[in-house]
């Protein structure tokens, strides 16, 4: 059964670069679908951060494309999230997942998000 | 629509119906998920392509999308149904969730 897992650093100093990566079990990559990172500062919504397809093609928030980043390694089964020049208000649960992609005029892989990573809590502090 | 509005709660008791919306301009026009999340978990699927249940999901959840308002319903109400709920769409090629409704059954 398709299973996602965050990991990285727990801690990261403001200005510094926040580095994630979703390691994806029992599914490969390469099949299809796209594959996204979310998150969710503490007691709040969800914003949606970026997507990736197994080509490499991404599609970014935005809001924070000028310092998000987002790469893919399917011999390892693995997507990674950087996010650069973090503040206090990056502060967040990073979640990873399987997900659909839609344009104006097309939905690619209509399943939704799923399914989600347990998530990790990400603090940017000194 | 580049924004999805949700009330922030809705209440209902056992065994009642719940009904939980998400508006936004032309909603109709495109494809709708709904998530749930129980405190401290992450979230699930519940419904994607405004009306399809993903397995495992119980017949009690279904979904609209009509005009500019998406429905999440919830027939005959549990307590384990008690949750936050989240509206998520699409705008001009990026994800946008709603603010999130939370669902209290008592």
């Amino acid at each position: 059964q398709l299973q996602l897992q965050e990991s990285g650093p727990r801690l990261v100093k403001p200005s510094e670069t926040l580095s994630l990566t979703c390691t994806v079990s029992d599914y490969s990559i390469s099949s299809g679908h796209f594959w996204g990172w979310i998150r969710q500062a503490p007691g709040k919504g969800l914003q949606w951060i970026g997507t990736i397809y197994h080509s490499g093609t991404t599609y970014y928030n935005p809001s924070l494309d000028s310092r998000v980043s987002i790469t893919v390694d399917t011999s390892k089964r693995q997507f990674f999230l950087k996010l650069s020049s973090v503040t206090a208000a990056d502060t967040a649960i990073y979640y990873c997942a399987r997900m659909e992609y839609c344009t104006s005029t097309n939905c690619y892989w209509p399943i939704g998000i799923d399914p989600w990573g347990q998530g990790t809590l990400v603090t940017v502090s000194s | 629509s580049s924004e999805l509005t949700q009330p922030p709660s809705v209440s209902v008791s056992p065994g009642q119906t719940a009904r939980i919306t998400c508006s936004g301009d032309t909603l109709g026009d495109q494809y709708i998920s709904w998530y749930q999340q129980r405190p401290g978990q992450s979230p699930v699927l519940v419904i994607y392509r405004d009306t399809k249940r993903p397995s495992g999901i119980p017949e009690r959840f279904s979904g609209s999308n009509s005009g500019d308002t998406a429905t999440l319903t919830i027939s005959e109400t549990q307590r384990v149904d008690e949750a936050d709920y989240f509206c998520q769409g699409w705008d001009s090629g990026s994800a946008v969730f709603g603010g999130g409704t939370y669902l209290t059954v008592l």
